[in-house]
């Protein structure tokens, strides 16, 4: 079975500043690893994912993250927060061979102050 | 322009009163997916589909029923609605991709609330 759990559940920041958030997984089998973003009142759009390539990933808004097996996690990164960055972020696990079935994490609703 | 419609995107219901929540897809996925948020517990996958007449239960299927005679359409179903089931519900349409992984298209979300 998958799981992952996110590390706080409100991060604020300030605008220009570094944006960290942590995601920790457990999996049976090596993971698939994902990172979701929610704006308000929309749907989940996918940021970037982890399929066993490149231990780091860059995605979409100048997002990324790194795959560390050593210590299970997943965490994502933006060098500079924008206004616009103020969202909720996902981090979601599968199996490779049922990728169909995400298991998400809580959720980290992320505020940028100007 | 790539879609997952959703309809209602609100609904006020009443316990017990059977509703369905439509979800319909442009892409021409084979998989389809129903998933409900709730605060402090992120998405939880409710059904799940691999193409028609192929539907297989998430980690929440208690109370839900879905169906999937048609590729584009995957709607979910509440035959007795109850107060717990009050949540935000997601479709999702998901492209499979032979090198790995996948991308879920979700839909704008559907607000249900059972009194």
């Amino acid at each position: 079975a998958q799981s992952v759990t996110q590390l706080g559940s409100h991060v604020s920041v300030s605008e220009g500043a570094l944006v960290l958030l942590r995601c920790n997984y457990s999996s049976s089998v090596p993971p698939y690893l994902f990172w979701y973003v929610q704006y308000p009142n929309q749907g989940l759009q996918l940021l970037l994912k982890y399929t066993s390539a490149a231990t780091l990933v860059k995605g979409i808004n100048g997002f990324e993250a790194e795959f560390k097996k050593s210590e299970t996690s997943f965490h994502l990164t933006k060098p500079s927060a924008h206004m616009s960055d103020a969202a909720e972020y996902f981090c979601a696990v599968s199996a490779p061979s049922t990728d169909y079935k995400l298991s998400f994490g809580a959720g980290t609703t992320v505020t940028v102050r100007a | 322009e790539a879609q997952v419609t959703q309809n209602p995107r609100y609904l006020i219901t009443v316990t017990g009163k059977k509703l369905t929540v439509t979800c319909s897809q442009n892409m021409n996925h084979e998989y389809m997916s129903w998933y409900r948020q709730d605060p402090g517990l992120g998405l939880r996958q409710i059904y799940y589909s691999m193409n028609v007449e192929v539907t297989d239960k998430g980690d929440v299927p208690e109370g839900y029923k879905v169906s999937r005679k048609e590729k584009r359409n995957f709607p979910l179903i509440l035959e007795s609605p109850s107060p717990n089931q009050t949540s935000l519900y997601f479709c999702a349409s998901i492209l499979r991709l032979v090198a790995g992984g996948n991308e879920q298209f979700f839909g704008p979300g559907t607000r249900l609330t059972v009194l």
